[in-house]
Order: C-alpha cells, then structure tokens, then sequence
C-alpha cells in the first residue's frame, strides 16, 4: 500500500537557522512521482517541487534544496537560512502509476514555525 | 482573478441537511480535483475531472458525495444528509492537463464545511 509519513509534527527554529523536513514513502510502484507543497495560513496548497522515481539528483532553489535517496525512500526537504514567510505547512505527496491517476497521497505535514 | 476560485469559503449546516460546494477552475485547465482535509491532516483525495467525465472517484466515501462538471469548468460538489464527520476543508485545484504528470496543481483556498 502508498503511504507518506512525515514524523514531524511540528518544528520550531529561529530566524536564519537551517532546517529539514522528513519525509518517507511507500510504494510497490517502480515509477511514482514525490512532492512537496506549501500550506500558509491563507490555506492554499502552493507547489513547490516534483521529482519522478529515477531522478535522485540533488535540487536546490535558492534558499530551499531537496534530497532524494531511495535506498531509504525518502524525500527530504531542507530551507537554509530560514526566513518568517517560511512558516507554514509543509506536505510531501506521492503520486503512482507514473502519476496518471490524477491524484497525490499526501503526508500529515509538518508546521514550521519560524520566530524572529 | 486569475486563480482557482471556491465559493463558499464557509459553509455552516446541521446533520442532515443537504449541501452544495462550488469550483471555479483556472481559465483553460482541463483537469479538476477534489480533496478534502481535516483538521492536522493531509488533503485526502475525493475525486478528479478529465473534461466533463469523472476519471477517478475512488475516493469519494460514500454515496452521499457526488460531484459534477457538466460543461468542463466549474463543478459542483454535493454533498446528501450531511454528518458531523464530513466536517472538514474541502479543497479543489485545477491542472493544465490531465495525467498531470507535472503534479503543480493549483489550489484554492478551500471551503470549510462545518455540521452541528
């Protein structure tokens, strides 16, 4: 069975510290695809990253990176030098079948609380 | 604007009563979902839309949701005899272009359904 875990409730960092978000998957599928969004207050899931099954590159986007390794089938998520608009809700999703099934198994997220 | 729309924002009903959840896609998107999420948890996915055709219902829970997008833009979930456990946000996102193998699905910012 699919599944996303994301064993951090809820993280607490101060202004300009790094951070990693956790993120673990299970699937059967040999091609899936791996997401992380963002949830601020206002509710509106916004996309950040989608990675396919056989790309474990490394990617980094200005401050965010994320890091892939299916030895361990995770899928994590790291912000450097973290800001105040940082703070939200953060999923990571899964989708199978190569994605075609038109829908994401999301995770229970993990809130980030970025103080200044 | 130019974002997906769902009306209402805020929905309060008794158990029992019948309701009806409004999306607004983005202009040209072909594809149409419906989660839902409670609350500290995921978006769980309800169903999704290729055109006017349901592509993938499994998760709806019962026969008490149905939706429909009868000319391929707005759709319309509805929920029969309302229960308290189907109080949750009901989230709805639009793509491009179904299998959305791009997985950036653009959200709105939900309808929260709340029973007594």
């Amino acid at each position: 069975a699919q599944k996303v875990t994301q064993a951090q409730t809820e993280i607490s960092v101060v202004e300009k510290e790094d951070v990693t978000l956790d993120c673990v998957y299970e699937t059967r599928d040999t091609t899936y695809y791996l997401f992380w969004y963002k949830q601020p207050p206002s509710g509106e899931l916004v996309f950040l990253i989608r990675r396919n099954s056989f790309d474990e590159q490394n990617e980094i986007s200005g401050r965010y990176s994320w890091n892939f390794q299916k030895s361990t089938s995770s899928f994590n998520f790291t912000i450097t030098a973290s800001q105040v608009v940082d703070s939200a809700v953060y999923f990571c999703a899964l989708s199978e079948d190569g994605g075609s099934q038109g829908n994401l198994i999301f995770g229970k997220g993990t809130k980030l609380s970025v103080k200044p | 604007g130019a974002g997906v729309s769902q009306t209402p924002s805020n929905k309060v009903t008794e158990k029992g009563k019948y309701v009806e959840l409004r999306c607004d896609p983005i202009s040209g998107h072909t594809a149409l979902y419906w989660y839902r999420q409670s609350l500290g948890q995921g978006p769980e996915f309800l169903i999704y839309f290729q055109g006017t055709g349901a592509a993938d219902d499994s998760g709806l829970p019962n026969d008490r949701f149905f939706a429909v997008r009868p000319e391929g833009s707005v759709s319309t979930l509805k929920i029969q005899r309302t229960e308290r456990g189907d109080s949750a946000v009901y989230l709805c996102a639009s793509s491009l272009n179904v299998p959305s193998n791009t997985g950036e699905l653009f959200f709105g910012e939900g309808s929260r359904l709340t029973v007594l």
